[in-house]
């Protein structure tokens, strides 16, 4: 089946600087990406919609300068949390939805985000 | 808007007893709807999706799930519970906007107790 490659699963950076988690879709072509938040205990906070060679599409009260996300091919999009705060830490997954489009998607493992 | 609600944050249950996750739905159109689970730190497994055709949605280690269009409901169910199934399960639904990203209901943490 589809699979979703996401890296990496955990890092700690220092406060200030900046961090890249990348989303890969093995097996099939991505047009589409989804970048997701979750605080502990909490649910999914979509964050954007990677789209491949466009833009991406930021949800309300998400800073895109903040959160830079690049979709440059159609099995790699980037997340990169800019000068990084403790407040960023947090879990970050990934999903994507192939070509087809049709029915649900596959999410990556999840990128454990530390900011200290 | 599309959304899901998970009313309850809890369920417990006992080894061996069946287990329902309840998750109803708000949706203007056609609903896809959608579970899936997730193990502390890992990403979300999906587990079932209802897109048409029977409401009784069969989906991977045994879990199901009725659509109910006059209850506007989508609960997950497991005829008899493994301490294994002890995870944390989002309903989703797909949204209709240009993105057709995936909304998530809150999430229910379900323990199976042995």
């Amino acid at each position: 089946g589809a699979v979703v490659s996401q890296h990496p699963s955990w890092v700690i950076c220092k406060s200030g600087t900046s961090v890249k988690i990348e989303c890969r879709s093995l097996d099939f072509q991505a047009t589409t990406m989804f970048w997701y938040r979750q605080f502990p205990k909490q649910s999914l906070m979509l964050m954007a919609t990677s789209n491949e060679g466009s833009k991406a599409t930021y949800e309300q009260g998400v800073e895109k300068d903040k959160f830079l996300i690049n979709h440059a091919s159609l099995t790699l999009s980037t997340l990169t949390v800019t000068s990084a705060h403790p407040e960023d830490s947090s879990f970050y997954i990934c999903s994507a939805r192939d070509a087809a489009g049709v029915g649900g998607y596959t999410f990556g493992s999840g990128t454990r985000l530390t900011v200290v | 808007a599309q959304s899901v609600a998970q009313p309850e944050d809890q369920v417990n249950v006992a080894e061996g007893n069946p287990l329902t996750v309840k998750c109803t739905y708000s949706v203007s159109g056609n609903p896809y709807l959608f579970w899936y689970v997730q193990y502390p730190n890992r990403g979300l497994q999906f587990l079932l999706k209802y897109i048409t055709g029977d409401n009784l949605v069969k989906g991977s280690y045994g879990f199901e799930a009725e659509f109910n269009k006059s209850q506007t409901s989508f609960h997950l169910k497991k005829p008899s519970a493994l301490v294994s199934d002890s995870a944390l399960y989002f309903c989703a639904v797909r949204s209709w906007t240009n993105n057709n990203d995936m909304r998530f209901g809150a999430g229910t943490r379900l323990t199976v107790k042995p």
